[in-house]
């Protein structure tokens, strides 16, 4: 069973606009943790943000921003400010302690 | 640099052959954990080790893969009799687990990219 569903194979966002990546995961354990890391056209995963399943709070670094709903199970990512250099793969992914999951990810394209 | 780091970046190999791949963590983290990501898709999760216990394996980790961490510091992944389909990125990922916690954040490294021709 999908775990983890990124419903978007490409965004296209223009420059200094913000944009909303979807994820939506699925999992019965109490305590998870959500995660979005950045994979460039280099191939190294770059570590965004971490929602943990009992923060009330949504996460937030820098521009990024994290819209943790629990009752509809949805973790999306917001970006605001969108620069250039924020073209790459986006990878939702959560955690159960001892299971790991990633999506299928999201490609973003900055347009100047 | 005090990053992931592994070896090699890039790999060919004939089909049949043998390869082993080199993951060095995080100096103070605990947990060490693989992936294979083919084109287009997200990382798959192989295996993982808490110090020097490999505590979970993936189904897709057949027999032909086999993943050490000896003293609990860097690891090694071996791919014995490689196949077509072996050809991946292979993701090492290193983490700080503390004691009644879940789910800390793990940190990349640049991956090793296998091809078998």
């Amino acid at each position: 069973a999908q775990k983890i569903t990124q419903t978007q194979p490409g965004m296209f966002v223009q420059e200094k606009e913000a944009v909303t990546l979807d994820c939506t995961y699925d999992t019965s354990d109490p305590s998870y943790g959500l995660f979005w890391y950045k994979q460039p056209s280099s191939g190294e995963m770059i570590f965004l943000i971490y929602q943990g399943s009992y923060d009330q709070q949504n996460a937030t670094e820098g521009r990024y921003s994290l819209n943790f709903q629990k009752a509809r199970k949805s973790a999306n990512l917001v970006i605001s400010a969108s620069q250039l250099g924020d073209s790459a793969m986006y990878f939702c992914a959560m955690s159960t302690g001892n299971q790991f999951y990633f999506g299928t990810g999201t490609s973003l394209t900055v347009i100047p | 640099d005090t990053g992931v780091s592994q070896d090699p970046r890039h790999k060919i190999t004939k089909r049949g052959q043998n390869v082993t791949f080199r993951c060095d963590p995080i100096s103070e983290h605990n947990r060490l954990y693989w992936y294979r990501q083919t084109l287009g898709q997200g990382p798959e999760f192989l295996t993982y080790f808490q110090n020097e216990a490999q505590l979970e394996k993936s189904r897709l980790l057949s027999d032909r893969f086999s993943a050490e961490r000896p003293k609990g510091s860097f690891s090694t992944l071996e791919i014995q009799r490689t196949e077509q389909g072996d050809s991946a990125m292979y993701l090492c990922a290193s983490s700080l687990a503390l004691a009644g916690g879940c789910c800390e954040t793990q940190y990349f490294g640049p991956g090793t990219r296998l091809l078998v021709l």
